[in-house]
């Protein structure tokens, strides 16, 4: 593994069902970020982590949980589906929250919900 | 609120020199991020300024002014590889990253 890979590539998922996006880096990196990008807008944060054990909440959190276990992994869950989480979502990670770090990214997971 | 505005898409010439504006309105300042991102792709850092003036790195170089709220990203020999979205970005008082909508940039030959 090198950097920052996430799985699956794309996925169509029912409303309603329940899907978890995982994200892993080998870079030892503290910081960690879940983003979604929308046609037209920004990339908006939705939940990050400064440090194994911590997780909070980014400007769209509703619908969305995560979990940091250890320093590798971060994955995001969707409890139950609904159309308008149709999204790309793309993980990132910088050494630390709060320095001058620069935000690395993942590949992207393409998330339709029908 | 917070807001980064960029312009929605930019057309050039190959072997000329664009100039991409970021204007910004955020709590807080703790640096400007631009980013390159190419269709289907994720994306990559380009610059980083946190004091006003001119970063150059090779074709790139990446200017900032605190007082007006504003950055330009500047794109010299332009190649067709250049053709893609770029993102500005700043890191507010609680150290997250807005990000503006991106700008797309299409090269023709």
């Amino acid at each position: 593994i090198a950097g920052i890979t996430q799985a699956p590539t794309s996925q169509i998922l029912a409303a309603g069902r329940r899907m978890t996006l995982r994200c892993t880096q080998d870079m030892r990196h503290n910081a960690m970020y879940w983003y979604r990008q929308d046609l037209g807008l920004g990339l908006r944060l939705i939940h990050y982590s400064n440090t194994a054990g911590t997780t909070g909440k980014g400007e769209v959190p509703d619908g969305y949980s995560v979990s940091r276990a250890n320093t590798d992994d971060f994955p995001l869950t969707l409890a139950s589906a609904v159309p308008s989480q149709t999204s790309v979502y793309f993980c990132a990670s910088s050494g630390s929250h709060e320095a001058t770090d620069t935000q690395y990214f993942g590949p992207g997971t393409r998330l339709t919900v029908l | 609120g917070q807001n980064i505005d960029q312009p929605t898409e930019m057309t050039a010439t190959e072997g000329a020199i664009v100039q991409i504006n970021c204007t910004y309105q955020t709590s807080g300042f703790n640096g400007l991020f631009w980013y390159q991102q190419h269709a289907g792709e994720a994306p990559t850092f380009l610059s980083y300024n946190v004091l006003d003036g001119l970063e150059e790195k090779g074709r790139f170089s990446s200017f900032l002014s605190r007082s007006k709220g504003y950055s330009y990203l500047l794109l010299k020999e332009l190649q067709m590889k250049d053709s893609a979205s770029y993102l500005c970005a700043v890191r507010d008082s609680n150290y997250q990253l807005i990000w503006g909508a991106g700008t797309k940039l299409i090269i023709k030959p």
